[in-house]
């Protein structure tokens, strides 16, 4: 079964640009989430949406912005971006938002900003 | 709030020897435990869980982990440590108390096994 795919997979912007990062989750999965992992750090959590409402709000900058549509993939818009949003960025997806569901990862986007 | 300890950044076993990766944990309820592995450039991918029920969950990849909880641990064991198991390993954490659904791992650690 395909998992979680993300594109694009690798992504160079300048500062001050727009970035768009995609998440298609795995099939029948209602829940999308999105991570932050800096180098060398552990993964942040951004933000997550259920059944295309957001549900849970984390360390995501004011910058940021992500939705979730009707075919339950979501989109990570960044704008002004920071050198120090350089960073790969996770998209995972569950059924159902429960807490004892684990959350399937995808390859992750990594972002360089120059 | 809930966090999660892994006070190890880097653990070092020779090949066929047991290995630990050890986890603590804080939470206001019970919590969900979840240990998954990073491979250089690839996502996370997932393990084990405890949920509830038996202390000693068995996952992927001939991996285990045992819940104490009076302990607050989650250490991640395996009986004859493989070369091909060296990667990045992270605990994570969910509250049952707290209604969101979002994990907070630790800060992981590195298992290194030497042939």
């Amino acid at each position: 079964a395909a998992g979680v795919i993300q594109s694009p997979r690798h992504l160079i912007k300048e500062k001050r640009e727009t970035a768009t990062l995609k998440c298609y989750p795995i099939s029948r999965h209602d829940t999308v989430y999105w991570y932050q992992q800096g180098p060398g750090q552990d993964p942040q959590f951004l933000i997550s949406f259920y059944e295309k409402m957001q549900s849970d709000k984390g360390s995501i900058p004011d910058r940021f912005s992500a939705q979730q549509f009707s075919d339950y993939h979501s989109e990570l818009n960044m704008s002004s971006l920071e050198l120090g949003d350089s960073a790969l960025y996770f998209c995972a997806s569950s059924i159902k938002p429960g807490g004892w569901t684990e959350a399937f990862f995808g390859q992750g986007t990594r972002l360089t900003v120059v | 709030a809930q966090s999660v300890a892994q006070p190890e950044d880097q653990v070092n076993v020779a090949e066929g020897n047991p290995l630990t990766v050890k986890c603590t944990y804080s939470v206001s309820g019970n919590p969900y435990l979840f240990w998954y592995v990073q491979y250089p450039n690839r996502g996370l991918q997932f393990l084990l869980k405890y949920i509830t029920g038996d202390n000693l969950v068995k996952g992927s990849y001939g991996f285990e982990a045992e819940f104490n909880k009076s302990q607050t641990s989650f250490h991640l064991k395996k009986p004859s440590a493989l070369v091909s198991d060296s990667a990045l390993y992270f605990c994570a954490v969910r509250d049952t108390i707290y209604a969101g659904n979002m994990l907070t791992f630790g800060g992981g650690t590195r298992l290194m096994v030497k042939p």
